[in-house]
């Protein structure tokens, strides 16, 4: 069975721009969270969506959004890019009745 | 989530077991003790979870203390591809899963 897939896996942006990471989670999965690693330190989390609707959002700005499908698949969206949003962005999903995560690669973001 | 404490780095040899501990002296009583780990490049790894009780699986064991205000994670024998990050979390049920992953324990194995 696929895992979680994420994409891109690596992508650089300059400051200002916007950028869209996506995430498949394992099927049947139906929530989804999205964590922000920057170098050195542990995840830190930033949103959970289940059954499309947000039950969770950690402490970022605005500037950071996301969305769940009716698939279950997710987007993290990052509006006007500072060289601070440079990290890798982890995405996993949890199954029904389940205690643990299951995270995906990353995609690994760049600001120039 | 409760705090947890851990060491910044581990440091053993291949085959050996590994002992790693893990602070939690605010938990509460409904809040599960879980532990990821982090390989280089990739994204955590569930290792294994408990509530009370000692934990086994096929990858390591949970040693629970009696008042629940500390852990250890047990490799019973290091290799070489457990030398990763491990974190110890003690997520709030009431948080939706949003894990507090701390710095975590670096753990070096060497040959």
């Amino acid at each position: 069975d696929a895992g979680v897939t994420q994409s891109p896996t690596h992508l650089i942006k300059t400051r200002g721009q916007q950028v869209t990471l996506r995430c498949s989670p394992i099927s049947g999965h139906k929530s989804v969270s999205w964590y922000q690693q920057v170098l050195g330190q542990g995840p830190q989390f930033i949103f959970q969506y289940y059954e499309k609707e947000e039950r969770g959002r950690g402490n970022f700005p605005d500037r950071f959004s996301a969305r769940q499908f009716p698939n279950y698949s997710s987007e993290l969206n990052v509006n006007a890019l500072l060289l601070g949003d440079s990290a890798l962005y982890l995405c996993a999903s949890r199954g029904a009745g389940a205690n643990v995560l299951t995270f995906g690669a990353g995609s690994r973001l760049t600001v120039l | 989530d409760a705090k947890t404490t851990q060491p910044n780095s581990m440091e053993s040899n291949e085959e050996e077991p590994v002992h790693l501990p893990c602070n939690h002296s605010t938990i509460s009583g409904t809040d599960y003790i879980h532990w990821y780990r982090q390989l280089p490049s990739q994204g955590p790894e569930y290792v294994i979870h408990g509530l009370t009780s000692n934990v086994n699986n096929r990858m390591a064991s949970l040693a629970i203390a009696e008042d629940r205000k500390s852990s250890t994670l047990i490799l019973h024998r290091a290799t070489l591809r457990d030398a990763a990050v491990y974190y110890c979390i003690t997520p709030n049920s009431n948080s939706g899963y949003a894990l507090n992953f701390g710095k975590g324990t670096s753990l070096l194995v060497t040959p």
